[in-house]
């Protein structure tokens, strides 16, 4: 069964940072491309950041480009994502999710989200 | 990037169809057929309902259909259930630097 567990939201001041982590389990994690997706209190979805399967290609929303670093660990079957210069918009249920196989455009497995609260 | 243009609301009644509207630009939902639709009931994180404008992964029910014409993108439910009472999302992959876009959001309410 394909899992994917969030872990590292939490609060956190203006200015500061926090690291995402994504545990990957039930698939060849290696072979899959990878997201982190975000969504505000009572807003819709963002998608922030993007990762190829052997980590050598990466894309970001605008709104976090040049604050925040999408890495993964092949071996340790996990995802991350390194927020730096945090705003109070940046407060989202964070996801992780996997591009689907037939096309990488889509995602078709999601973690259950891990809370970022960016307030003084 | 803005985001993809859906209604903020739809609803109908049990067994009837309803569609939701996608509208984008020539460098996105016109341009590719990369247009995903998902839905998400509160508290849960989003399933891929429909990829690539009309496609529709193993284990969805075939009452979901999605197309595109133009610069928009359908997704249409026919025998409406209790249970698609939900949010539905449509994204599609972007020629700008960002990769991906989604749409609003659309509350779908079933009467």
């Amino acid at each position: 069964e394909v899992q994917l567990v969030e872990s590292g939201g939490g609060l956190v001041q203006p200015g500061g940072s926090l690291r995402l982590s994504c545990a990957a389990s039930g698939f060849t994690f290696s072979s899959y491309e990878m997201n982190w997706v975000r969504q505000a209190p009572g807003k819709g979805l963002e998608w922030v950041s993007y990762i190829s399967s052997s980590g050598s290609t990466i894309y970001y929303a605008d709104s976090v480009k040049g604050r925040f670093t999408i890495s993964r660990d092949n071996a340790k079957n996990s995802l991350y994502l390194q927020m730096n210069s945090l705003r109070a918009e940046d407060t989202a249920v964070y996801y992780c999710a996997r591009s689907f196989e037939y096309s990488s455009s889509s995602l078709d497995y999601w973690g259950q989200g891990t809370l970022v609260t960016v307030s003084s | 990037q803005s985001a993809l243009t859906q209604p903020a609301s739809v609803s109908g009644s049990p067994g009837q169809s309803i569609t939701i509207s996608c509208t984008g630009t020539s460098s996105d939902v016109g341009g590719y057929n990369y247009v995903s639709w998902y839905q998400q009931h509160p508290g849960k994180a989003p399933k891929l309902m429909i990829y690539d404008v009309s496609n529709r992964p193993s284990g969805v029910s075939n009452r979901f259909s999605g197309s595109k014409s133009g610069n928009t993108a359908s997704l249409t439910i026919s025998g409406l259930q209790a249970e698609d009472e939900a949010d539905y999302y449509c994204s599609s992959y972007t020629s700008s630097s960002t990769l991906e876009v989604f749409g609003g959001g659309t509350k779908l309410t079933v009467l």
